[in-house]
């Protein structure tokens, strides 16, 4: 079936440096979309890209959605202690499903 | 606007008593519906989701069912709960398409 991968699994950062983390589909996507979980919290919705090589950004995050609608990057720039958390991506599978990866879990230290 | 509510926030129970998990869905109708569990630090594991009324799809054999009494209503049972039942579990909704997914404030259920 469908397998959606993240990596790395762990980013231990220190505060203001920059933090990237990859998702690759085994399939190509009709699009994807990004989520981030705080500690102890729920999964929130951050964006969701549709077209081959797009690119997106939001402040200090700067998604990308590759040419073949395999693989996405998401970039934090000058990462800060507010951005800790999990970071998942998601993709569509069969009817109305949708697959999340296995996440990226990011530390920052002050 | 839409909201999501998600009940208890945290549970403690026996191994071998049963469970029930309540999520409503308000501000939107025939929303697909979701249950996850996400164990300490790990991804999300998709149990259930439904795209309508006592519509159930089952993703990972195991002694939880769902049901969807109302449109807007997503429960998660069990008749007698093991130890390795607990864990993180989200609810969330969505409108059909491709459209982001909406979680609850998720259970926190622990099984002693």
């Amino acid at each position: 079936g469908q397998q959606v991968m993240q990596i790395p699994q762990y980013q231990h950062v220190q505060e203001g440096e920059d933090f990237t983390t990859y998702c690759n589909s085994s399939t190509t996507l009709s699009n994807i979309q990004w989520y981030k979980q705080r500690p102890g919290g729920h999964p929130v919705f951050l964006i969701q890209l549709v077209k081959s090589g797009e690119v997106k950004k939001q402040k200090r995050l700067t998604f990308q959605f590759g040419e073949a609608k395999k693989n996405s990057s998401l970039h934090i720039t000058a990462t800060q202690t507010t951005d800790v958390g999990t970071y998942f991506c998601a993709g569509p599978t069969y009817g109305q499903n949708f697959v999340f990866g296995p996440g990226t879990r990011l530390s920052v230290l002050p | 606007s839409q909201t999501i509510h998600q009940w208890p926030a945290t549970l403690v129970q026996p191994v071998g008593s049963p469970l029930s998990l309540e999520c409503t869905v308000e501000g939107t109708s025939n929303p697909n519906l979701y249950w996850y569990r996400q164990a300490a630090g790990r991804g999300l594991q998709l149990l259930f989701y439904s795209v309508g009324i006592g519509q159930i799809s089952s993703e990972v054999p195991q002694n939880l069912s769902a049901s969807r009494p109302q449109d807007r209503q997503f429960i998660l049972s069990s008749k007698k709960l093991l130890l390795s039942d607990s864990g993180f579990y989200l609810c969330a909704w969505r409108l059909t398409g491709n459209t982001e997914a909406f979680f609850g404030q998720g259970t926190r259920l622990t099984v002693v």
